[in-house]
């Protein structure tokens, strides 16, 4: 089975600090991919990135970056210098290609990010 | 391009009555479909998915019900809400192949049953 934790719940930072939310996944499968999602006030996720298991290069985009470590099974995300409008729920995800199932979710995490 | 439609955004409705949540899909054939909910801070639950019409797989045992009557078109139902039904209602889509299983989703409606 798999299994994805967000061990944080909630984190609140000042604004223009660094924060980093942590995942780890568990699962058996060889072949899976992570996802990261952000569900600002408004309610709809929006999708941020997307890893497959055979590529563990970090990734940056702007402010945001993820570091994918298969040996500690953790899919982290750090945003740099973040702004009020980050302030969202965070939802880290993982598929399996062992079969057409969907996505399972961790719990989120909330950031809050005050001025 | 691909787009999610979700209705209603909001919906208030008394305990015992019915309920239809509609989630149609734009800009792709045959995708796999889902049902989440997410009671108020909290994670989100999925419900049901479907990988084609009429096929539909339920996650967790309740008194809702999903049905998939067109390709692009999923509707979660219910004959009589119960209080515990409250909640933010999301429709998911992704394609049968390709890309991990990402899933792109609608607005939401907030269901309050009163």
């Amino acid at each position: 089975a798999q299994k994805v934790t967000q061990a944080q719940t909630e984190i609140s930072v000042v604004e223009k600090e660094d924060v980093t939310l942590d995942c780890v996944y568990e699962t058996r499968d060889t072949t899976y991919y992570l996802f990261w999602y952000k569900q600002p006030p408004s309610g709809e996720l929006v999708f941020l990135i997307r890893r497959n298991s055979f590529d563990e290069q970090n990734e940056i985009s702007g402010r945001y970056s993820w570091n994918f470590q298969k040996s500690t099974s953790s899919f982290n995300f750090t945003i740099t210098a973040s702004q009020v409008v980050d302030s969202a729920v965070y939802f880290c995800a993982l598929s399996v290609f062992s079969g057409n199932t969907p996505l399972v979710f961790g719990k989120g995490t909330r950031l809050s990010v005050i001025a | 391009s691909q787009t999610i439609h979700q209705w209603p955004a909001t919906l208030v409705q008394p305990v015992g009555s019915p309920l239809s949540l509609e989630c149609t899909v734009e800009g792709t054939s045959n995708p796999n479909l889902y049902w989440y909910r997410q009671a108020a801070g909290r994670g989100l639950q999925l419900l049901f998915y479907s990988v084609g019409i009429g096929q539909i797989s339920s996650e967790v045992p309740q008194n809702l019900s999903a049905s998939r009557p067109q390709d692009r078109q999923f509707i979660l139902s219910s004959k009589k809400l119960l209080l515990s039904d409250s909640g933010f209602y999301l429709c998911a889509w992704s394609l049968l192949q390709g890309r991990g299983g990402e899933q792109y989703f609608g607005p939401g409606t907030r269901l309050t049953v009163t």
